[in-house]
């Protein structure tokens, strides 16, 4: 079974910093899915960035950028420039590659504190 | 385009009552897949619905039930409820454009409902 792990209950960093947040996973699959989401409290969850396996190039999306190590089952979230609007849950997420298999399994998440 | 919807936002509920939860998914959406969000569990998958049909389950007892209409909504029953429920359920549906991952497999999710069972 797939597992993923977030070992960092909550961060924080200041206001324009870098931040990285962790996320392991385990898998015997080759082809799957990678994803960041954000859930800002008492609102929606929404997509940051998502990274396909069969690619080698780490996916970017504007301040947001992640590590895919695929050996070592590694995916980490980078977030530049902190912003105050930046905090928020965030959830690793893994979907395998079958067509007809739209299950996330989730990390536990890490909390993202903004300080001014 | 209006985004996945849920009603109720909220629900309160004694236990052994049942309960059903709706969510209509994005225009033109065919996948939609439930989940359960606790404090002490996280977040795991209940299950997905695809042209009216169940596809994929997650590890929940018979009382967890659920179905997709023609016109992709869907809802979700739980019956004789247990303190344990309660939690946020999310709904989130997808395009499902079939032929490789693209912009059509992005899970949208809605606010979800809180159901608090007392």
């Amino acid at each position: 079974a797939q597992t993923v792990t977030q070992s960092q209950p909550e961060m924080s960093v200041q206001e324009a910093e870098t931040v990285t947040l962790s996320c392991t996973y385990d898998t015997s699959e080759s082809d799957y899915y990678l994803f960041w989401y954000k859930q800002p409290p008492s609102r929606q969850m929404i997509l940051v960035i998502r990274q396909e396996a069969y690619k080698q190039q780490n996916a970017t999306e504007n301040r947001f950028s992640v590590n895919f190590q695929k050996a070592a089952k590694s995916f980490s979230l980078k977030i530049s420039d902190s912003q105050l609007g930046d905090a928020a849950m965030y959830f690793c997420a893994y979907r395998n590659g079958m067509d007809s298999n739209y299950q996330l399994i989730w990390g536990a998440g890490t909390k993202l504190i903004i300080k001014p | 385009k209006a985004g996945v919807t849920q009603t109720p936002r909220y629900l309160i509920k004694t236990r052994g009552q049942q309960v059903t939860l709706s969510c209509s998914p994005i225009s033109g959406h065919r996948s939609v897949s439930w989940y359960q969000q606790t404090p002490g569990q996280g977040l795991q998958f209940l299950f997905e619905y695809f042209s009216e049909t169940q596809r994929n389950k997650g590890n929940f007892p018979g009382r967890f039930s659920g179905r997709q209409f023609s016109n992709s909504r869907s809802e979700m029953n739980v019956s004789t409820l247990e303190l344990g429920d309660s939690a946020l359920y999310l709904c989130a549906s997808s395009l499902h454009q079939r032929g490789g991952y693209n912009i059509g497999d992005e899970q949208f999710f809605g606010p979800g409902t809180r159901l608090t069972v007392l």
